[in-house]
């Protein structure tokens, strides 16, 4: 079974660009989070989508957004990129979701604003 | 909001040392807990959880957490590590508020090295 597919593995960006992650769960699962990971924050929950619908929602602002399509694959946007943004993107999945079961998740994106 | 505080950023130990990390985690409510590691070069894995009943949980590779609810702790422990021990290590809670569970808050991490 293959294992949670991140794209890009690294991005370089300038402040005011926006930015796609894209995230292809396991086979099967239907839930996928989004976590920020950061030398100084450590990892920090930006949302968790389920079945197309965002189901939670971390402290982050607005131009933080994802969506999630009907084969479960994710994207996770960000507008207007701001030089604190550059952080390890990481993708999770899992079945259910993260209340009872664990996650799954693939390497990350690592992205540099310049 | 809950948060999650674990006591060593970076501990050394030689082989066949016991090891305890420390987890504690702020929320008066219903949590699930988590231990997560990352080996150098790998992906996060789950290395245990606790959701209820025995609040002694084991996991892989020989490590075991105690759920002390009095103290909000979820301690991980192993008798003897080994140099394959080398990691990061996250402790994770998901807690459960008026609106069903929240995301993970993950501890910032503690840099586990097993010195040979």
């Amino acid at each position: 079974k293959a294992g949670v597919t991140q794209t890009p593995r690294y991005l370089i960006k300038t402040r005011g660009q926006q930015v796609t992650l894209s995230c292809s769960p396991i086979s099967g699962h239907r839930s996928v989070s989004w976590y920020q990971q950061t030398p100084g924050q450590g990892l920090q929950f930006l949302f968790e989508y389920f079945s197309e619908t965002q189901r939670n929602k971390g402290n982050f602002p607005g131009r933080f957004s994802g969506r999630q399509f009907s084969n479960s694959r994710s994207e996770m946007n960000v507008s207007t990129l701001e030089l604190g943004d550059s952080a390890l993107y990481l993708c999770a999945s899992s079945s259910q979701g993260a209340t009872n079961e664990k996650l799954f998740f693939g390497s990350g994106t690592q992205l540099s604003v310049l | 909001a809950q948060s999650v505080s674990q006591h060593n950023h970076h501990v050394i130990l030689s082989e066949a040392a016991s090891l305890e990390l420390g987890c504690n985690y702020s929320y008066g409510g219903t949590v699930n807990l988590f231990w997560y590691v990352q080996y150098p070069g790998q992906h996060l894995q789950l290395l245990l959880k606790y959701f209820s009943g025995d609040p002694l949980v084991k996991g892989i590779k020989g490590f075991e957490a105690e759920f002390i609810k009095s103290k909000f702790s979820f301690n991980l422990r192993k008798p003897s590590v080994q140099w394959s021990d080398t990691a990061e290590y996250f402790c994770a809670v998901n807690a459960y508020s008026g609106g069903g569970a929240d995301g993970l808050t993950f501890g910032k991490g503690t840099h586990l090295i097993i010195q040979p």
